[in-house]
């Protein structure tokens, strides 16, 4: 199965501190999207890298590819409360059509 | 402005009735998708919908699911005979006319409750 795994699977944070969310994978990809989930609610894209990126930034995200460890991370810089949610990371193999989601890291920013 | 309005926001059924979601994409996207979410579980791939015609599905997409575009415009899911375990958020996505370089957009999905 080409389906991510996030881990840790839960993360508590206090506001204004970094979160670090990982992501691995496990057979070829074409790139590797991060999205956000609020609770009851559809999935947001926030970021997309490609195969041939390393790093990639947009706002207080950072992600980062490694493609020869199959792995990738999403880092928000100076939490607040209001990115608490989940955050799964999502893969389309180089062969196929299907977008393959991870199990999420559910994220808690306390104030 | 939503990319994707999926209907009904919540459905409520008895196990063995017949369901059908709904999904209208803004834009006239060509690639459409169905993905399933069981409370505080992974997102599950069903189907991917191409030029209408299932381009892809997977193994939980079985016989007792199907999908259409009736009428150019939505895009539906049927699930026949529902049980249990389909009770699930429904998320319909769409992304653009070239798949490998753009995100999907999702809608708020439908959530089904089966008793």
């Amino acid at each position: 199965s080409q389906q991510g795994e996030e881990d840790p699977q839960a993360l508590s944070i206090q506001e204004g501190e970094n979160a670090t969310m990982n992501c691995s994978y496990k057979t070829s990809i074409n790139n590797l999207q991060w999205y956000r989930q609020n609770s009851g609610r559809g999935l947001v894209h926030l970021i997309l890298i490609r195969s041939n990126e390393r790093e990639k930034h947009s706002g207080r995200l950072r992600v980062t590819l490694d493609t020869s460890k199959k792995s990738s991370s999403l880092l928000i810089t100076a939490s607040r409360a209001a990115d608490t949610a989940s955050y799964f990371c999502a893969t389309d193999a180089a062969t196929g059509n299907q977008f393959y989601f991870g199990t999420g890291t559910s994220l808690t920013v306390i104030p | 402005e939503p990319e994707v309005t999926q209907t009904p926001s919540h459905q409520v059924t008895q196990m063995g009735q017949e369901v059908i979601l709904r999904c209208v994409p803004i834009s006239n996207h060509l690639y459409f998708y169905w993905y399933r979410q069981i409370l505080g579980q992974k997102v599950e791939f069903l189907v991917s919908f191409y030029n209408n015609e299932i381009s892809e599905k997977s193994e939980i997409f079985d016989d007792q699911f199907s999908v259409e575009r009736p009428d150019g415009s939505n895009f539906t899911l049927k699930i026949r005979s529902t049980k249990l375990e389909d009770s699930a958020m429904y998320f319909c996505a769409r992304t653009g006319t070239r798949r490998n370089t753009g995100e999907l957009f999702f809608g708020e999905g439908s959530r089904l409750t089966v008793l």
